[in-house]
Protein backbone atom coordinates (compact mmCIF):
# COMPACT_ATOMS: atom_id res chain seq x y z
CA UNK A 1 0.00 0.00 0.00
CA UNK A 2 1.03 3.70 -1.00
CA UNK A 3 1.43 5.85 1.79
CA UNK A 4 2.00 9.22 2.37
CA UNK A 5 2.77 10.69 5.63
CA UNK A 6 2.42 14.61 7.08
CA UNK A 7 4.55 15.65 9.62
CA UNK A 8 1.35 17.00 11.97
CA UNK A 9 -2.31 16.61 11.86
CA UNK A 10 -2.90 19.91 13.65
CA UNK A 11 -1.32 22.79 13.63
CA UNK A 12 -1.52 26.73 15.41
CA UNK A 13 0.75 29.49 14.55
CA UNK A 14 1.00 33.08 15.12
CA UNK A 15 0.20 35.43 12.47
CA UNK A 16 4.55 35.99 11.25
CA UNK A 17 5.68 32.82 11.86
CA UNK A 18 7.76 30.67 9.42
CA UNK A 19 6.06 27.39 9.38
CA UNK A 20 7.31 24.04 7.83
CA UNK A 21 4.92 21.20 6.50
CA UNK A 22 6.56 17.87 5.84
CA UNK A 23 5.29 15.40 3.48
CA UNK A 24 7.02 11.96 3.13
CA UNK A 25 5.71 9.09 0.86
CA UNK A 26 7.39 5.68 0.46
CA UNK A 27 6.74 4.91 -3.24
CA UNK A 28 9.48 5.75 -5.18
CA UNK A 29 6.82 8.57 -6.45
CA UNK A 30 8.31 11.13 -8.97
CA UNK A 31 5.49 13.46 -8.32
CA UNK A 32 4.43 15.72 -5.29
CA UNK A 33 1.73 18.20 -4.88
CA UNK A 34 0.79 20.59 -2.24
CA UNK A 35 -2.93 21.47 -1.89
CA UNK A 36 -4.99 23.35 0.53
CA UNK A 37 -8.76 22.90 0.86
CA UNK A 38 -11.37 24.81 2.30
CA UNK A 39 -15.00 24.79 2.27
CA UNK A 40 -16.64 25.51 -1.33
CA UNK A 41 -13.88 25.83 -2.68
CA UNK A 42 -12.10 22.25 -2.63
CA UNK A 43 -8.59 21.79 -3.65
CA UNK A 44 -6.16 23.93 -5.13
CA UNK A 45 -2.95 23.52 -6.13
CA UNK A 46 -0.09 25.31 -4.58
CA UNK A 47 3.04 24.31 -5.70
CA UNK A 48 4.21 20.59 -7.51
CA UNK A 49 7.60 18.58 -7.86
CA UNK A 50 8.06 16.08 -10.49
CA UNK A 51 11.94 15.36 -9.10
CA UNK A 52 14.15 16.37 -6.88
CA UNK A 53 14.96 20.25 -6.86
CA UNK A 54 12.45 20.85 -9.11
CA UNK A 55 9.52 22.53 -8.46
CA UNK A 56 6.67 24.34 -10.24
CA UNK A 57 3.81 26.89 -9.45
CA UNK A 58 -0.10 25.63 -8.98
CA UNK A 59 -2.89 28.10 -8.95
CA UNK A 60 -2.24 29.64 -5.77
CA UNK A 61 1.30 29.72 -4.80
CA UNK A 62 1.62 33.39 -3.47
CA UNK A 63 2.46 33.80 0.04
CA UNK A 64 4.50 30.03 -0.10
CA UNK A 65 7.37 28.25 -0.97
CA UNK A 66 8.25 24.83 -1.82
CA UNK A 67 11.46 22.40 -0.94
CA UNK A 68 12.51 18.59 -2.66
CA UNK A 69 15.64 18.25 -1.77
CA UNK A 70 14.92 14.07 -1.41
CA UNK A 71 12.76 12.15 -3.74
CA UNK A 72 10.59 11.15 -0.89
CA UNK A 73 10.15 14.26 0.87
CA UNK A 74 8.14 17.79 -0.04
CA UNK A 75 8.48 20.60 2.18
CA UNK A 76 5.53 23.56 2.19
CA UNK A 77 7.21 26.60 3.29
CA UNK A 78 4.66 29.53 4.55
CA UNK A 79 7.54 32.30 4.92
CA UNK A 80 5.06 34.71 7.26
CA UNK A 81 2.08 32.88 8.13
CA UNK A 82 -1.22 35.15 7.94
CA UNK A 83 -4.31 34.22 9.18
CA UNK A 84 -5.89 34.16 5.26
CA UNK A 85 -3.65 30.72 5.20
CA UNK A 86 -5.86 29.05 7.85
CA UNK A 87 -6.82 25.98 5.85
CA UNK A 88 -6.33 21.94 5.87
CA UNK A 89 -3.14 21.67 3.77
CA UNK A 90 -2.85 17.90 1.76
CA UNK A 91 0.51 16.19 0.34
CA UNK A 92 -0.37 13.93 -2.49
CA UNK A 93 2.38 12.24 -4.85
CA UNK A 94 1.81 10.19 -7.95
CA UNK A 95 3.83 8.38 -11.29
CA UNK A 96 4.40 9.16 -14.04
CA UNK A 97 8.04 10.60 -14.35
CA UNK A 98 7.28 12.74 -16.14
CA UNK A 99 5.03 16.36 -16.19
CA UNK A 100 4.78 15.98 -19.91
CA UNK A 101 3.95 12.11 -19.80
CA UNK A 102 0.64 10.84 -21.88
CA UNK A 103 -1.72 9.41 -19.54
CA UNK A 104 -3.05 9.99 -15.50
CA UNK A 105 -2.10 8.27 -12.69
CA UNK A 106 -4.33 8.71 -9.45
CA UNK A 107 -3.09 11.03 -6.70
CA UNK A 108 -2.36 9.25 -3.23
CA UNK A 109 -3.24 11.97 -0.61
CA UNK A 110 -1.30 12.14 2.92
CA UNK A 111 -4.03 12.72 5.92
CA UNK A 112 -3.65 16.13 6.10
CA UNK A 113 -2.35 18.85 8.25
CA UNK A 114 -5.11 21.25 9.57
CA UNK A 115 -3.34 24.69 10.17
CA UNK A 116 -4.55 27.70 12.14
CA UNK A 117 -2.75 30.81 12.40
CA UNK A 118 -4.29 33.12 15.01
CA UNK B 1 -11.02 29.18 -17.98
CA UNK B 2 -10.60 26.33 -16.04
CA UNK B 3 -13.93 24.95 -14.29
CA UNK B 4 -15.48 21.74 -12.78
CA UNK B 5 -19.31 22.46 -11.77
CA UNK B 6 -21.31 19.67 -9.32
CA UNK B 7 -23.58 20.26 -6.59
CA UNK B 8 -23.07 21.18 -2.77
CA UNK B 9 -24.80 18.65 -1.07
CA UNK B 10 -27.10 15.81 -1.66
CA UNK B 11 -29.08 13.34 0.63
CA UNK B 12 -30.64 9.78 -0.27
CA UNK B 13 -31.83 6.79 2.11
CA UNK B 14 -29.89 3.91 2.85
CA UNK B 15 -30.36 1.07 0.32
CA UNK B 16 -31.15 3.60 -2.52
CA UNK B 17 -29.30 4.71 -5.81
CA UNK B 18 -27.74 7.84 -5.81
CA UNK B 19 -26.33 10.07 -9.52
CA UNK B 20 -23.63 12.48 -8.46
CA UNK B 21 -23.48 14.81 -11.64
CA UNK B 22 -20.18 16.79 -12.51
CA UNK B 23 -19.60 19.14 -16.03
CA UNK B 24 -16.06 20.16 -16.72
CA UNK B 25 -14.51 22.97 -18.63
CA UNK B 26 -11.00 22.69 -19.31
CA UNK B 27 -8.43 23.74 -21.49
CA UNK B 28 -7.11 19.85 -21.72
CA UNK B 29 -8.22 16.73 -21.09
CA UNK B 30 -6.30 13.43 -20.03
CA UNK B 31 -8.93 11.70 -17.62
CA UNK B 32 -11.45 12.20 -14.98
CA UNK B 33 -11.11 10.87 -11.30
CA UNK B 34 -13.64 10.55 -8.34
CA UNK B 35 -12.81 10.25 -5.21
CA UNK B 36 -14.50 10.19 -1.73
CA UNK B 37 -13.31 11.95 0.88
CA UNK B 38 -14.77 11.21 4.56
CA UNK B 39 -15.07 14.09 6.83
CA UNK B 40 -11.62 14.65 8.42
CA UNK B 41 -9.75 12.37 6.32
CA UNK B 42 -7.70 12.47 3.27
CA UNK B 43 -9.80 11.67 -0.39
CA UNK B 44 -9.36 7.90 -1.46
CA UNK B 45 -9.76 6.95 -5.42
CA UNK B 46 -12.85 5.82 -6.46
CA UNK B 47 -12.72 6.13 -10.49
CA UNK B 48 -11.03 6.59 -13.48
CA UNK B 49 -12.59 7.64 -16.91
CA UNK B 50 -10.86 8.43 -20.04
CA UNK B 51 -12.67 7.15 -22.30
CA UNK B 52 -16.55 7.64 -23.21
CA UNK B 53 -18.76 5.04 -20.92
CA UNK B 54 -19.33 3.11 -18.25
CA UNK B 55 -16.95 1.99 -15.48
CA UNK B 56 -18.44 -0.53 -13.00
CA UNK B 57 -16.72 -1.74 -9.73
CA UNK B 58 -19.22 -3.13 -7.57
CA UNK B 59 -21.41 -0.84 -6.11
CA UNK B 60 -19.78 2.35 -7.20
CA UNK B 61 -20.03 2.95 -11.01
CA UNK B 62 -19.22 5.97 -13.40
CA UNK B 63 -19.38 7.26 -16.28
CA UNK B 64 -17.84 9.76 -18.84
CA UNK B 65 -18.83 11.61 -22.52
CA UNK B 66 -15.85 13.84 -23.10
CA UNK B 67 -18.09 15.29 -25.72
CA UNK B 68 -20.25 17.01 -23.26
CA UNK B 69 -17.72 17.73 -20.65
CA UNK B 70 -19.96 15.46 -18.43
CA UNK B 71 -19.35 12.56 -15.61
CA UNK B 72 -21.38 10.80 -13.34
CA UNK B 73 -20.69 8.24 -9.91
CA UNK B 74 -23.63 6.40 -9.54
CA UNK B 75 -23.81 4.88 -5.87
CA UNK B 76 -25.91 2.03 -5.76
CA UNK B 77 -27.50 -0.09 -2.20
CA UNK B 78 -26.38 2.89 -0.26
CA UNK B 79 -24.93 2.39 3.00
CA UNK B 80 -24.43 4.47 5.96
CA UNK B 81 -20.60 4.55 5.65
CA UNK B 82 -21.08 6.03 1.86
CA UNK B 83 -22.14 9.56 3.64
CA UNK B 84 -18.81 11.39 2.79
CA UNK B 85 -17.85 14.28 0.13
CA UNK B 86 -17.53 12.98 -3.79
CA UNK B 87 -14.88 15.05 -5.46
CA UNK B 88 -14.67 15.34 -9.34
CA UNK B 89 -11.08 15.99 -10.61
CA UNK B 90 -10.08 16.18 -14.50
CA UNK B 91 -6.91 15.42 -15.38
CA UNK B 92 -5.44 18.46 -17.66
CA UNK B 93 -4.16 21.78 -18.37
CA UNK B 94 -0.88 21.14 -18.85
CA UNK B 95 1.92 19.51 -15.97
CA UNK B 96 0.11 16.51 -15.15
CA UNK B 97 -2.32 18.62 -12.61
CA UNK B 98 -5.35 17.76 -11.48
CA UNK B 99 -8.22 20.47 -11.50
CA UNK B 100 -10.41 19.85 -8.61
CA UNK B 101 -14.73 20.19 -8.27
CA UNK B 102 -15.46 21.57 -4.91
CA UNK B 103 -16.97 18.16 -3.89
CA UNK B 104 -20.57 16.81 -3.48
CA UNK B 105 -21.52 16.43 0.42
CA UNK B 106 -23.73 13.21 0.35
CA UNK B 107 -25.48 12.39 3.30
CA UNK B 108 -27.43 8.87 3.39
CA UNK B 109 -30.10 8.57 6.22
CA UNK B 110 -31.50 5.66 7.73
Amino acid sequence: DVKVTQSSRYLVKRTGEKVFLECVQDMDHENMFWYRQDPGLGLRLIYFSYDVKMKEKGDIPEGYSVSREKKERFSLILESASTNQTSMYLCASSSPPSPFGVGAYEQYFGPGTRLTVT
Amino acid sequence: GQNIDQPTEMTATEGAIVQINCTYQTSGFNGLFWYQQHAGEAPTFLSYNVLDGLEEKGRFSSFLSRSKGYSYLLLKELQMKDSASYLCAVFGGGYNKLIFGAGTRLAVHP
